[in-house]
């Protein structure tokens, strides 16, 4: 069975500075994975996915994530953050060799500091 | 991407009764999820709805308690029955993508039972 894991549950950044919010998974097959945001009183808007290819994934508003496949890690990373950017996240995995449902990891929430 | 509709966007009910929530999809799908999510926390599956089919319920949820209707490949339905302060929740509706990845939400529907 697969599973998700966020290790943080907030992750406070500054302004402009670089933000990472961390993924690992665990899947049988191979991994399809994907990264979610929820801004507040909003649903969950996709932001990106890994599902073959490039290691480095590139999404919407300027997010992209490197799935690393020795450490099972797909984290999430932006350059410069904005005060905009802070939002609950969610990491999800699928497996690709079956026909299974999406996982979603407990989520982090992310405030960026002006 | 599929654009997702959800009727009704928030609702107040009292003890014992039900609410039906609406989901209307811009596109025709094959497969429909619900989910329910508590405010802050991570998303969990009640079931899977193919049109034309009945719906496949997870651990923990069963067709007395949400029933679901797929009339056609645009729309469903959930109902909440009989309802507990415990279903206090947020109710999303999604879609599949058309490459069979990723998911599309639903803006969700906030429900507050009393």
């Amino acid at each position: 069975a697969q599973s998700v894991a966020q290790p943080e549950d907030q992750v406070n950044v500054a302004e402009g500075n670089p933000l990472t919010v961390k993924c690992t998974y665990s899947v049988s097959g191979n991994p399809y994975l994907f990264w979610y945001v929820q801004y507040p009183n909003r649903g969950l808007q996709f932001l990106l996915k890994y599902i073959t290819g490039d290691n480095l994934v590139k999404g919407s508003y300027g997010f992209e994530a490197e799935f690393n496949k020795s450490q099972t890690s797909f984290h999430l990373k932006k350059p410069s953050a904005l005060v905009s950017d802070s939002a609950l996240y969610f990491c999800a995995v699928r497996d690709g060799n079956r026909d299974d449902k999406i996982i979603f990891g407990k989520g982090t929430r992310l405030h960026i500091l002006p | 991407s599929a654009v997702i509709s959800q009727k009704p966007s928030r609702d107040i009910c009292q003890r014992g009764t039900s609410l039906t929530i609406q989901c209307q999809v811009d596109s025709q799908v094959t497969m429909m999820f619900w989910y329910r999510q508590q405010p802050g926390q991570s998303l969990t599956l009640i079931a899977t709805a193919n049109q034309g089919s009945e719906a496949t319920y997870e651990s923990g949820f069963v067709i007395d308690k949400f029933p679901i209707s797929r009339p056609n490949l645009t729309f469903s339905t959930l109902t909440v029955s009989n309802m507990s302060p415990e279903d206090s929740s947020i109710y999303l509706c999604s879609v599949e993508g058309g490459g069979r990845y990723e998911q599309y939400f639903g803006p969700g529907t906030r429900l507050t039972v009393t």
